[in-house]
């Protein structure tokens, strides 16, 4: 199983509501990635998790929460969106961070969000 | 810093036509990376390149990496409107490879 799969693929919220993004991949990879995506812009990383634990954190907004629960599973919790924060939103994983073909990055489908 | 720059920026030709884009920078990447992107979808990763020299081939894809490992180039032969979409190249940040350097993408048309 090489794929990394995103729920919702959709998302549309109100800017006082509770919502959570989600990731999983199969493939026993240790690091997992959030990143933000505007149009015709590559993605900007938010979040990296290695071995579950919070590894990179690039000053996101605290309405932004990253949870990783076990290795598979990667969550982004949501709250109090502003409109700006309307993007796709791309959850990756490698084998590990240790460099090299070891940090190639496997993405999933995304999640696009609109913040109303 | 570390900058990886790519051209064209846009690219519109006709199917069969054969192309090249480029992914250069001024600075020594231990690797380099080529993913393909379609419009509301996530990256898909094509190659990795990582010997200064190498050359990788995927169906009618072919990758080069350069000698002094600073730059890369993505050759399309025959291209199809299956390979229509937005080309990015990326390479581990020397200072924290943890983290991707990303290019700004060649967006891609190829029309029947």
């Amino acid at each position: 199983d090489t794929e990394v799969t995103q729920t919702p693929k959709h998302l549309v919220m109100g800017m006082t509501n509770k919502k959570s993004l989600k990731c999983e991949q199969h493939m026993g990879h240790r690091a997992m990635y959030w990143y933000k995506q505007k149009a015709k812009k590559p993605p900007e990383l938010m979040f990296v998790y290695s071995y579950e634990k919070l590894s990179i954190n690039e000053s996101v907004p605290s309405r932004f929460s990253p949870e990783c629960p076990n290795s598979s599973l990667l969550n982004l919790h949501l709250h109090a969106l502003q409109p700006e924060d309307s993007a796709l939103y791309l959850c990756a994983s490698s084998q590990d961070l240790s460099g090299g073909e070891n940090n190639e990055q496997f993405f999933g489908p995304g999640t696009r969000l609109t913040v109303l | 810093t570390q900058l990886l720059e790519q051209s064209p920026q846009f690219l519109s030709i006709q199917e069969g036509e054969n192309l090249t884009v480029y992914c250069n920078s001024s600075s020594v990447f231990s690797s380099l990376q080529w993913y393909r992107q379609e419009p509301g979808e996530g990256p898909v990763l094509l190659v990795t390149v990582v010997t200064g020299g190498e050359v990788k081939k995927l169906k009618r894809l072919t990758f080069q990496f350069g000698d002094a490992r600073k730059d890369s180039s993505l050759h399309i032969t025959a291209a199809q409107p299956g390979d229509t979409g937005l080309y990015l190249c990326a390479g581990p940040n020397a200072g924290n490879n943890r983290k991707l350097i990303w290019g700004l993408g060649t967006s891609l048309a190829v029309n029947p």
